[in-house]
């Protein structure tokens, strides 16, 4: 099983919602990732996860929350969003985190198409 | 300038051609991935690659580590292969590798 699920699969939100993306993978892997894609535009790094601890958070506006409950869950739970945050909210995960010279390939999941009015 | 620069940004093919998207990228990295993004759709993983050439189907992809480029060509194309293509490397910056995102290319196959 090598598939990386997300749900919703499109959620439109108000910005006095409070609302939860999920990620799952059951491929035994400890790095999981938060992207977020805006139109026509690359994937922007959000969060990453190792062995379930937050080890890299870009910079991202405290209105996002990471969350991850154990070794196969990834959350996201947003609140209080702005117009400017609607996008495509990919999960991804990898064996591992690669340290130097390391090399784990990473797997993505289809996405949440998030709009915020 | 980027540090992950694909090209061309555009490009429509006839189904049955043979396709080339490259990609040269200006930071050292540990790997490199090509992507396949459907319009709206999530992201897949063709190849990943730290040297030499890879194959899948009608799929290869090539990487020269000294030139610091990387190709994907395409045989055959078939209109479902219209997509974005997009490179990717695996850059190592403090704690961990983290992916650099070329900016995309934009694959039309007409039938």
């Amino acid at each position: 099983d090598t598939e990386v699920t997300q749900t919703p699969k499109h959620l439109v939100m108000g910005m006095t919602n409070k609302k939860s993306l999920k990620c799952e993978q059951h491929m035994g892997h400890r790095a999981m990732y938060w992207y977020k894609q805006k139109a026509k535009k690359p994937p922007e790094l959000m969060f990453v996860y190792s062995y379930e601890k937050l080890s890299i958070n870009e910079s991202v506006p405290s209105r996002f929350s990471p969350e991850c409950p154990n070794s196969s869950l990834l959350n996201l739970h947003l609140h209080a969003l702005q117009p400017e945050d609607s996008a495509l909210y990919l999960c991804a995960s990898s064996q591992e985190t690669p340290g130097y010279g390391e090399i784990y390939e990473q797997y993505f999941g289809p996405g949440t198409r998030l709009t915020v009015t | 300038k980027n540090e992950v620069e694909q090209s061309p940004q555009n490009l429509t093919a006839q189904e049955g051609e043979f396709i080339t998207i490259n990609c040269s990228y200006s930071v050292g990295i540990s790997a490199l991935h090509w992507l396949q993004q459907h319009p709206g759709g999530g992201i897949v993983s063709l190849f990943m690659l730290s040297s030499g050439k890879k194959k899948h189907g009608r799929l290869i992809a090539t990487i020269n580590i000294q030139e610091k480029h990387s190709s994907l060509h395409i045989t055959a194309s078939h209109p479902r292969d219209s997509a974005v293509y997009i490179c990717a490397v695996l850059n190592y910056g403090g704690a961990t590798n983290k992916l650099i995102f070329g900016t995309g290319t934009l694959l039309a196959v007409q039938p």
